[in-house]
């Protein structure tokens, strides 16, 4: 069964205090990986795809990388506004690529 | 500006009750998909469509139904088959082709 794991389950962090997200996968011949931002009771904010292992994209303090096996998104730098839950996706193996598994989330909190 | 428009936010279902989650799109997407998200789970995909009248179940169909009657609209209905129908709910929209999903802001729905 195609997984996607997410770590940590959460991660505290002071103002200014850099650190990385972690997203591991299972599907073979990957079509995509997709991060996503959620704040408490609202649905997610798209922030990157990633393509091919050794791809990055950045976002203000946000950059994602991406491996054959795993994707980081590393925070530089963090704020208080940072602070959310972090999803990451990819599309089932084998299938079409309009569906999306998702990892069950970091939850990012930065304090002041 | 073009986006999802998920009504209502919050709803309340008695038992026994069949309610109706309404989820509308600008976007003039193709795609649209209906997720369903519980504390420390994954968003789970409950039903997709990718054209006009025609839709596929996704992993939890049972206790759902959806329409695709126009491009602009995929209502979901909750019905008294489903058991356990307390989460937040989540209508996305998609381009064809592999860019990511647009999320609406979600309805919660409460069994009382």
């Amino acid at each position: 069964e195609d997984q996607v794991t997410q770590s940590p389950e959460a991660l505290r962090l002071q103002e200014g205090e850099s650190s990385s997200l972690n997203c591991s996968y299972t599907v073979s011949g990957l079509r995509g990986l997709f991060w996503y931002r959620q704040d408490p009771g609202k649905g997610p904010e798209f922030l990157f795809t990633l393509y091919s292992a050794g791809e990055e994209k950045e976002k203000e303090r946000l950059k994602a990388t991406l491996t054959k096996k795993e994707s980081f998104l590393h925070i530089t730098a963090p704020k208080p506004e940072d602070s959310a839950t972090y999803l990451c996706a990819v599309p089932p193996e084998g299938g079409a690529t309009n569906k999306l598994i998702f990892g069950t989330g970091t939850l990012l909190a930065v304090q002041p | 500006d073009g986006g999802i428009t998920q009504s209502p936010k919050y709803l309340f279902r008695k038992e026994g009750q069949n309610v109706t989650l309404s989820c509308e799109q600008n976007l003039n997407h193709d795609a649209m998909y209906w997720y369903r998200q519980d504390p420390g789970q994954g968003l789970r995909l409950i039903y997709y469509s990718q054209i006009v009248n025609d839709f596929q179940k996704g992993d939890i169909a049972e206790g759902y139904s959806v329409s695709r009657e126009k491009k602009e609209s995929f209502p979901l209905t909750v019905t008294s088959a489903q058991k356990n129908p307390t989460a937040f709910y989540l209508c996305a929209s998609r381009e064809t082709g592999d860019g990511g999903y647009t999320f609406g802001s979600g309805t919660r729905l409460t069994v009382v």
